[in-house]
C-alpha cells in the first residue's frame, strides 16, 4: 500500500540519548516534513525538505536535525533528547511546487517519551 | 508568521449540523486546508480552499472568504463517527502548511 512509513511507533528514551526517528514514503513527493503534535498546541513544524538534497527550518527548529539524501527518506535526529521533546511526532509529505503547497499526507505518527 | 485561531471545544447531537470557524493572520495566503484527526490516529486531508466561496463535498462543506481571514467547516447529518479533531491549516505557498490548535468536536446521541 502506497503511503507514509514511520519509524518506530513508539520509543522510550533516556534524557541524554541519541534518537532518530525514520520516515520514507514511496509516492515520489517532493516535499517532506516533520510536526511535532502537543496537547493543546496542535500540530507544529519542526523541519520540511522541497526537494532532496534541501532542508529548511520550521516553526520549532531546536534540538533537531534531519536530513534528504534521497526522494524516499526524511530520517528526524533528536541528537540529545530532553524531557520536553516528549510528543507525538508525524512525518508527511506533498507533491509541492513553488508557490503551491499541495495537500499533506501523514504517516501514523511515532510516540516519543523522554525521561 | 501565521497565527490561526479555531475554537477547542464543541459538542453537538448526532444528526445535527455543526460550524466550526477558523480565523487566520498570514504572511501571505496560498490556500487554507480542513483536516480531521481522530484520537490516536493520523491527520486526513477534508477541503481545501483557494477562492472565496464553498466547497461541497457530501456531508462536510468549507468556505472561506479572503478579505476577512475566515473560513468555516460545516459538518452536516452528524454521525458518531464524525467524533474527532477538525484541523485548520494555512499555506502561504512556500510548501509550508502552519496548522490551529484544532477543534474537537465531541457527537452525543
Amino acid at each position: 500500500i502506497a503511503g507514509i512509513t514511520q519509524a518506530p511507533t513508539s520509543q522510550i528514551l533516556a534524557a541524554g540519548r541519541r534518537m532518530t526517528l525514520r520516515c520514507t514514503q514511496d509516492m515520489r513527493h517532493n516535499a517532506m516534513y516533520w510536526y511535532r503534535q502537543d496537547l493543546g498546541l496542535g500540530l507544529r513544524l519542526i523541519h520540511y525538505s522541497n526537494t532532496a538534497g534541501t532542508t529548511g527550518k520550521g516553526e520549532v527548529p531546536d534540538g533537531y536535525s534531519v536530513s534528504r539524501a534521497n526522494t524516499d527518506d526524511f530520517p528526524l535526529t533528536l541528537a540529545s533528547a530532553v524531557p520536553s521533546q516528549t510528543s507525538v511526532y508525524f512525518c508527511a509529505s506533498s507533491d509541492s511546487a513553488s508557490g503551491y503547497t499541495g495537500e499533506l499526507f501523514f504517516g501514523e505518527g511515532s510516540r516519543l517519551t523522554v525521561l | 508568521g501565521q497565527n490561526i485561531d479555531q475554537p477547542t471545544e464543541m459538542t453537538a447531537t448526532e444528526g445535527a449540523i455543526v460550524q466550526i470557524n477558523c480565523t487566520y493572520q498570514t504572511s501571505g495566503f496560498n490556500g487554507l486546508f480542513w483536516y480531521q484527526q481522530h484520537a490516536g490516529e493520523a491527520p486526513t486531508f477534508l477541503s481545501y480552499n483557494v477562492l472565496d466561496g464553498l466547497e461541497e463535498k457530501g456531508r462536510f462543506s468549507s468556505f472561506l472568504s479572503r478579505s476577512k481571514g475566515y473560513s468555516y467547516l460545516l459538518l452536516k447529518e452528524l454521525q458518531m463517527k464524525d467524533s474527532a479533531s477538525y484541523l485548520c491549516a494555512v499555506t502561504s505557498g512556500d510548501y509550508k502548511l502552519s496548522f490551529g490548535a484544532g477543534t474537537t468536536v465531541t457527537v452525543r446521541a
